[in-house]
């Protein structure tokens, strides 16, 4: 079944220390991306990669961290995590970065404390 | 930057009423426009893409247009039932270069279809 994997779906951690969430797509596309959903603030792109060792910055890049070492995995790491990093966050890949739709993951909801 | 505004915030109908739903954007010079739908707790389905040169898309009772010079694109249901009852998200993707690979969202219309 084609899909974008992300682990873990639920996390609660304390400020400061390092995480990962792990993006994984089966479907060979080449285009990656991570958001994140505030209430009121809607969707925020914070990291998108074009293909293997290309990224670049979304909207809300500061505080996060991603790499792209193999086309089907886009991890995020948050290397010291504060308060206002709670959200949900999103995985979503696409075959051509441009031209066509974006399928998502289910989304990792993220509590630091 | 990019700005994409949906209105209404929120829209509640009796079931088989047909509906619009509104997303304007500040720069025209976009690549293309999406609509996605988003339940409770769930991640986003895409519904419709729309490319840049093309006026519409339509995908079974729905059917999305898009006016790249005015800056708009709407999403028409027909025939709404409850299982319509999500978040809708438009989404545009900016032509510019140094901007290719972004993605804007709207803050998303919440429609609730009562029976």
């Amino acid at each position: 079944e084609a899909q974008v994997t992300q682990n873990p779906r639920y996390l609660i951690t304390v400020t400061g220390k390092k995480l990962t969430v792990t993006c994984s797509q089966n479907m060979n596309h080449e285009y990656m991306s991570w958001y994140r959903q505030d209430p009121g603030l809607g969707l925020r792109q914070i990291y998108y990669s074009m293909n293997v060792e290309v990224t670049d910055k979304g909207d809300v890049p500061e505080g996060y961290k991603v790499s792209r070492k193999e086309k089907r995995n886009f991890p995020l790491i948050l290397e010291s995590p504060s308060p206002n990093q709670t959200s949900l966050y999103f995985c979503a890949s696409s075959l051509i970065p441009l031209q066509e739709t974006q399928y998502f993951g289910p989304g990792t909801r993220l509590l630091v404390l | 930057k990019q700005e994409v505004t949906q209105i209404p915030a929120a829209l509640s109908v009796p079931e088989g009423e047909n509906l619009v739903l509104n997303c304007s954007f500040t720069d025209s010079a976009i690549y293309n426009l999406q609509w996605f739908r988003q339940d409770p707790g769930k991640g986003l389905t895409s519904l419709l893409l729309i490319q840049s040169s093309q006026r519409e898309q339509t995908s079974g009772r729905l059917n999305a247009s898009l006016d790249k010079s005015s800056g708009r694109s709407t999403l028409y249901i027909a025939a709404s039932q409850p299982g319509d009852s999500a978040t809708y998200l438009c989404a545009v993707r900016p032509v510019r270069g140094s901007t290719l690979g972004r993605l804007y969202f709207g803050r998303g219309t919440q429609l609730t279809v009562w029976p």
